[in-house]
């Protein structure tokens, strides 16, 4: 079993649709979980941390759930900008320990006009 | 701030070649990373350096050496390139163990074909 894994999609939704994203991590002592974007050909950035009470920024919602081991990405009103491979990413050890972090392959989303 | 760069942006090599990967950055980060990224794969972590003069292997070490030759700079060296080496290869850095902080900062890319 993966040590993170997500549905690859892809994910084709129109301008204004609300999509989900999910990640399920084997790991029960990960500490911290992340959600980078990568645009294609570009580098990974950070879109967001996790919180254990879950956390929005803007249209962006993510959500942690520590018993079903299980992540989530919730992307409100789509923009074409949206369009891009969201990784689901899972440190083992949190706080200024050395974090090694553990990349999901990543969901491709599309958003079309 | 430039951030992290990394050099060359593509190369192509011959089986049996070598070559270094260059990468730095002007944060003042004390934490260095190699990642590939291989497609359907994710990005699998080749070594890691904690601090300036420590490095430590990842998941995929085999086949690679770093050198952290200072705070700013960590490099990638392929001894006898394979096929299976073909990838796309990213650095990244972060403030860890400072600065509280498990955010990477990546790197461009380097996109590495070998024949």
């Amino acid at each position: 079993r993966k040590e993170v894994e997500q549905d690859p999609g892809p994910f084709n939704v129109p301008e204004g649709a609300t999509v989900a994203f999910n990640c399920t991590y084997s790991n029960s002592a990960s500490q911290s979980f992340f959600w980078y974007r990568q645009d294609c050909r570009k580098e990974p950035k950070l879109l967001m941390s996790v919180y254990s009470s879950g956390n929005e920024d803007g249209r962006f919602t993510a959500q942690l759930n520590r018993a079903s081991q299980y992540i989530s990405l919730l992307i409100r009103d789509s923009k074409l900008s949206d369009s891009a491979t969201y990784l689901c990413v899972v440190n083992e050890r949190g706080g200024t320990s050395y974090g090694k972090l553990t990349f999901g392959q990543g969901t491709i989303l599309t958003v079309h006009p | 701030n430039a951030g992290v760069t990394q050099t060359p942006k593509f190369q192509v090599l011959k089986t049996g070649q070598s070559m270094t990967l260059q990468c730095a950055q002007d944060m003042n980060h004390n934490s260095m990373y190699w990642y590939r990224q291989d497609p359907g794969m994710g990005l699998r972590l080749i070594y890691y350096s904690a601090s300036e003069g420590t490095t430590d292997k990842g998941e995929v070490p085999n086949g690679y050496n770093v050198s952290r030759l200072n705070k700013r700079e960590f490099s990638l060296r392929l001894e006898s390139a394979a096929p299976s080496q073909t990838s796309v290869y990213f650095c990244a850095s972060s403030a860890l163990p400072a600065g509280g902080s498990n955010e990477q900062f990546f790197g461009p890319g380097t996109r590495l074909t070998v024949l």
